[in-house]
């Protein structure tokens, strides 16, 4: 079985400041990565997802997430954040059954 | 391409009473999944078909909760009878299948906001 945990519940950082949303996971098997953003009263959209090869992905709206395979972790970054990206971000990992989603960081960007 | 349609947007009931979702996923797409989302937790699977079979309910709560697509297309979520802690967004995502890959990437719908009173 996967489980994933999102280590921060919120992270408020200051527009124009680059941000890190950290996210571990564990697994017995290979796995696969994802992170998706919910907007508020939205469904969930892909950012991006790992399935293999490099392991700097990057996605969209400029945000890239690296797999670290030996310390079983998959955070993601922005250099530059806008109040545009005010969001609800989630880590989910599947090990090509069901999909099994983190508790979600919340992102509020200030001025 | 339009995404996956879900109605009603917003539901309020009172408790022991029954309440349906409806789910029309992306055209083609093979599979079609039903997830809770608890007020600040992630999506939890309730349960997911391929076609029109399930291939997981593993998580679902069959004495009250039941799930059907009977034509392969759309889809419906029923509650009977609703409890309090069924207050939650109902999410329903589809995804193409493409098994060579072994997952594909699974699109969601804008939910149903249920509120149990």
């Amino acid at each position: 079985a996967q489980s994933v945990t999102q280590l921060d519940s919120q992270v408020p950082v200051f527009e124009e400041a680059p941000v890190e949303l950290r996210c571990n996971y564990s697994s017995s098997v290979s796995v696969y990565l994802f992170w998706y953003v919910q907007y508020p009263n939205q469904g969930l959209q892909l950012l991006l997802k790992y399935l293999s090869g490099s392991t700097l992905v990057k996605g969209i709206n400029g945000f890239e997430a690296e797999f670290n395979k030996s310390q079983t972790s998959f955070h993601l970054r922005k250099p530059s954040v806008h109040i545009s990206d005010t969001a609800e971000y989630f880590c989910a990992v599947t090990g090509a059954q069901k999909l099994v989603f983190g508790q979600g960081t919340r992102l509020t960007i200030n001025p | 391409e339009a995404g996956v349609a879900q109605s009603p947007r917003y539901k309020i009931i009172e408790k022991r009473q029954s309440v349906a979702f409806w789910c029309n996923p992306i055209s083609g797409h093979a599979t079609l999944y039903w997830y809770q989302q608890i007020l600040g937790q992630g999506p939890k699977l309730l349960i997911q078909f391929q076609n029109n079979g399930v291939v997981d309910d593993s998580q679902l709560p069959k004495d009250r909760f039941s799930a059907e697509r009977l034509k392969g297309v759309d889809s419906t979520l029923k509650i009977q009878p609703a409890k309090l802690e069924d207050s939650a967004v109902y999410l329903c995502a589809s995804s193409l299948e493409l098994p060579r890959l072994g997952v594909d990437t699974q699109y969601f719908g804008p939910g149903t906001r249920l509120t149990v009173l």
